[in-house]
C-alpha cells in the first residue's frame, strides 16, 4: 500500500463547477496535510495545509480532512480553467518523525470552458 | 524574489559527466529538502538539512548523489557520473520548522536531461 494514494485522473470538470479531489493515505499518525498545485513543466505551489479534522476555507478552495477515514480532500469552487493543473497531496506523518512531506502521485484535473 | 531559488534552471549533459544544482532557500527558512521528480510522479524526497547539519538521506540515494550546505544558507547538490536514469526535475524546498509543522515551499526546480 501506498503511503500516500490518489487518483490520477483525469477529473474533467466544466467551467463554473465544483471540482473534488481525494487523497487517502497510511500513516494513521500523520499530522499535518497540504494541497499542493503544480501546471505542467512548473514546480509545486502550496495551496492549502491542514492540521485538524473538519473544513479549512480560503477564498474558492476547501480542505477537508477526516483522520479516523485517513481521507483529505481539496474542493474547488467555480473552477476556472486556470485551475487545470496537477494536484499533489502531501503528508507529514509518524513514520518519517514528522520530519519531511510524502507526496502522492497528484491528480489532474481539466477544466473545460 | 524572496522565494526559493534554483539554479540553473536547465541542465543537458552526456552521461557519465558530473553536475552540480544549487539551492538558494527563503532567508528565515531552517529546513532545507532536495526531491525529486520524474513525469507522471510526485516529488521523491531525496535528503533534507536542519541549518547546516544533513539529517537524512533516502535509501533510494545512491553512493554518487551528494549534498551540502555548508553555512546554512544555499544548498548544492551534486550527481556524479551522471546515467540515463538521473534524468528528472530536481526540487529544493525549505520551510521554517517548528516542530512538527512542514509548511515547504519549493524553488523553480532544475530540469536535468542526461543524454
Amino acid at each position: 500500500q501506498k503511503e500516500v494514494e490518489q487518483n490520477s485522473g483525469p477529473l474533467s470538470v466544466p467551467e463554473g463547477a465544483i471540482a473534488s479531489l481525494n487523497c487517502t493515505y497510511s500513516d494513521r499518525g500523520s499530522q499535518s496535510f497540504f494541497w499542493y498545485r503544480q501546471y505542467s513543466g512548473k514546480s509545486p505551489e502550496l495551496i492549502m495545509s491542514i492540521y485538524s479534522n473538519g473544513d479549512k476555507e480560503d477564498g474558492r478552495f476547501t480542505a477537508q480532512l477526516n483522520k479516523a477515514s485517513q481521507y483529505v480532500s481539496l474542493l474547488i469552487r467555480d473552477s476556472q480553467p486556470s485551475d487545470s493543473a496537477t494536484y499533489l497531496c502531501a503528508v507529514n506523518g509518524m513514520n518519517t518523525g514528522f520530519q519531511k512531506l510524502v507526496f502522492g502521485t497528484g491528480t489532474r484535473l481539466l477544466v473545460s470552458p | 524574489d524572496t522565494g526559493v531559488s534554483q539554479n540553473p534552471r536547465h541542465k543537458i549533459t552526456k552521461r557519465g559527466q558530473n553536475v552540480t544544482f544549487r539551492c538558494d532557500p527563503i532567508s528565515e527558512h531552517n529546513r532545507l529538502y532536495w526531491y525529486r521528480q520524474t513525469l507522471g510522479q510526485g516529488p521523491e524526497f531525496l535528503t533534507y538539512f536542519q541549518n547546516e547539519a544533513q539529517l537524512e538521506k533516502s535509501r533510494l540515494l545512491s553512493d554518487r548523489f551528494s549534498a551540502e550546505r555548508p553555512k546554512g544558507s544555499f544548498s548544492t547538490l551534486e550527481i556524479q557520473r551522471t546515467e540515463q536514469g538521473d534524468s528528472a526535475m530536481y526540487l529544493c524546498a525549505s520551510s521554517h520548522w517548528t516542530g512538527w509543522n512542514t509548511e515547504a515551499f519549493f524553488g523553480q526546480g532544475t530540469r536535468l536531461t542526461v543524454v
